[in-house]
């Protein structure tokens, strides 16, 4: 069975200051890993992941894949109270002859002033 | 826990032939949502139901697409007819809140539909 484990559920940090989000996962044939900025209702597509070392960057937002260790960071630089939102990472995978994405339980970061 | 459920999770069918697809929330989750994901874009919220009540549907393309939720449970949403530009991952996603309100989300694994 297909596995996302984020880290951590929930954190709380000043403005300005810099966070990692952890994202770890178990999945059969690995497609892509994927992030998400959820504030209201649909979330927000951040980046998508294929290859390992590669890093994405966009603007104070940055990610990186290990496909080795099976893990992806999510970082913020510079961090405004406009970051405050659960931050989901999913991975595609094809498992069990279903294609089919995993759902992290996601972080939710609140940003204070 | 046992999360969303749903099915089937592929689907092929040729443009203007009917699908439905079928999702079970997470027990107890008094909303459900319904998302239209394609690839490297974020979800598009299709429809938001409270219990057995439709919330929002303000994005659902209601010429073709279709969605119920009769028992306030589990739900279905059908495409007739479906069009190339249907291919996508299908959500559904539920959550706790008894108000229409923003709540943790729980996804599903999707249903990945393409039209030929």
């Amino acid at each position: 069975e297909d596995k996302v484990v984020q880290s951590p559920l929930s954190l709380v940090v000043h403005e300005g200051d810099t966070v990692t989000l952890n994202c770890s996962y178990e999945v059969t044939n690995f497609r892509s890993l994927l992030w998400y900025k959820q504030e209201k209702k649909a979330p927000t597509f951040l980046f998508m992941l294929t290859s390992s070392g590669i890093e994405k960057k966009s603007g104070r937002l940055s990610s990186i894949l290990d496909k080795k260790e099976l893990f992806s960071i999510l970082n913020i630089t510079a961090t405004q109270t406009g970051d405050s939102a659960v931050y989901l990472c999913a991975v595609e995978g094809s498992g069990g002859g279903a294609d089919g994405l995993t759902f992290g339980k996601g972080t939710h970061l609140i940003i204070q002033p | 826990e046992a999360g969303v459920a749903q099915s089937p999770r592929y689907k092929i069918i040729e443009k203007r032939q009917s699908v439905a697809f079928w999702c079970n929330p997470i027990s107890g989750h008094a909303t459900l949502y319904w998302y239209q994901q394609i690839l490297g874009q974020g979800p598009k919220l299709l429809i938001q139901f409270q219990n057995n009540g439709v919330v929002d549907d303000s994005q659902l393309p209601k010429d073709r697409f279709s969605a119920e939720r009769l028992k306030g449970v589990d739900s279905t949403l059908k495409i007739q007819p479906a069009k190339l530009e249907d291919s996508a991952v299908y959500l559904c996603a539920s959550s706790l809140a008894q108000t229409a309100s923003t709540d943790t989300q729980y996804f599903g694994p999707g249903t990945r539909l393409t039209v030929l």
